[in-house]
């Protein structure tokens, strides 16, 4: 199955500033899935990314709040723009190959 | 009512027990994946399930596709064990998306 890396693991940002996030894969995939997980929660989608396409949002969800970028096969980031203390969450990318969905370890954010 | 529901939500036990944790689900699936998230945040992926049931070391699934129902069954539990325990179903009208039920949060005690 794919590996992959993903920074930072955790960041503590004051209000108002924005975090990338960024998933480095160690195979070619065609579609990345990033998720937020509030905490205790389970995880919701926020967007497909799928390269050389705009990403595909989920409901409740925008573009200008998480912009994310997918230059090609192996990397995508995403932003968390103009942060309030409401997007304290867990951010995950995941990645499905025919071995089944791998997922990242994790950016905890924290907004102060 | 969520298309994914896990039972218990909770579950403490103590180390050496027999641990099942059940999945059930209202959407059709291609496959049913048993995830776990330890305190850090990262997911690993434990099993993929289409039909009857998967082994690895003390970790056991099992899915009846007619009941919509998968257990995972954890023998000889360690405190090493836990962490919360998610159920996820692969359905196909949701192209690769997965939808997730609540997790279980399983406890240990030596």
């Amino acid at each position: 199955s794919a590996v992959i890396s993903q920074k930072p693991s955790r960041d503590i940002c004051q209000r108002g500033t924005s975090l990338t996030i960024q998933c480095q894969v160690d195979s070619q995939v065609t579609m990345m899935f990033w998720y937020r997980q509030q905490p205790g929660q389970s995880l919701t989608l926020i967007a497909t990314a799928n390269q050389g396409s705009e990403a595909t949002y989920e409901s409740g969800f925008v573009i200008d709040k998480f912009p994310i970028s997918r230059p090609n096969l192996t990397f995508s980031t995403l932003t968390v723009s103009n942060m309030s203390p409401e997007d304290s969450s867990i951010y995950l990318c995941s990645v499905v190959t025919g071995a089944g969905y791998t997922f990242g370890s994790g950016t905890r954010l924290t907004v102060v | 009512k969520n298309e994914v529901e896990q039972s218990p939500q909770n579950l403490t036990a103590q180390e050496g027990e027999f641990i099942t944790i059940n999945c059930s689900y209202s959407v059709g699936i291609s496959a049913l994946h048993w995830l776990q998230q330890h305190p850090g945040g990262g997911i690993v992926s434990l099993f993929m399930l289409s039909s009857g049931k998967k082994k690895h070391g003390r970790l056991i699934a099992t899915i009846n596709i007619q009941e919509k129902h998968s257990s995972l069954h954890i023998t000889a539990s360690h405190p090493r064990d836990s962490a919360v325990y998610i159920c996820a179903a692969q359905a196909p009208s949701r192209a690769q998306k997965l939808v997730f039920g609540q997790g279980t949060r399983l406890t240990i005690n030596p």
